[in-house]
């Protein structure tokens, strides 16, 4: 079965750091990109990062740019998200993506998502 | 404020058709494919449509998709309950070098 699955998520202060994991089994991991998607409670998706299948190209979103860092690891199969600098707007549910293999941006296997509070 | 505009709210009785815009620039929508996304609540999104019109394996063919120069719409026939969810568009943004998502619509049959 294709499926992702994120961890690392929990309850942070306001400055803090995070790492966040997703482990992805059933297919190919290397040959996909993969992307980090969030969700504040109440709110709509807001796209975090993405990553080149090789681990290359980075890409982030204005908000998060040079706080966060996204990375994986081919031959464990897994992505991570550092998260530095943690703010009380971070707070939410981050999903973990695979990238579509055609030729748009899109992901065609989310997670189930793991939460992310930055409270003091 | 999201960088691709959704309506906030549509409805429309079970059986009928509804349809859901998407609107957004010649550095988004323009020049990129656009994809659709349902989200059932409490539940993460999933993919409906990808590349403007296309549906992965397990999609019925009651979703459809349509792109015209800066705008997609999401068309949705024979509504079911079941079909109650939020739906996001989306795309890349060659400007922000960012993928870029709707505000969302909600969707009530009812």
């Amino acid at each position: 079965e294709v499926q992702v699955v994120e961890s690392g998520g929990g309850l942070v202060k306001p400055g803090g750091s995070l790492r966040l994991s997703c482990a992805a089994s059933g297919f190919t991991f290397s040959s996909y990109s993969m992307v980090w998607v969030r969700q504040a409670p109440g709110k709509g998706l807001d796209y975090v990062s993405s990553i080149s299948s090789g681990g290359s190209y980075t890409f982030y979103a204005d908000s998060v740019r040079g706080r966060f860092s996204i990375s994986r690891d081919n031959a464990k199969n897994s992505l991570y998200l550092q998260m530095n600098g943690l703010r009380a707007e971070d707070t939410a549910v981050y999903y973990c993506g695979r990238g579509g293999s055609g030729s748009g941006s899109y992901v065609d296997v989310w997670g189930e998502g793991t939460t992310v509070t930055v409270s003091s | 404020q999201s960088v691709l505009t959704q309506p906030p709210s549509v409805s429309a009785a079970p059986g009928q058709k509804v349809t859901i815009s998407c609107s957004g620039s010649s550095s988004n929508i323009g020049n990129n494919y656009v994809c659709w996304y349902q989200q059932l609540p409490g539940t993460a999104p999933k993919l409906l449509i990808y590349e403007n019109n296309k549906r992965p394996s397990g999609i019925p063919d009651r979703f459809s998709g349509s792109k015209s120069g800066t705008s997609a719409t999401l068309g949705i026939t024979g509504l079911q309950t079941g079909d109650e969810a939020d739906y996001y568009c989306g795309t890349w943004d060659s400007s922000l070098s960012a993928w870029v998502f709707g505000g969302g619509t909600k969707l009530t049959v009812l």
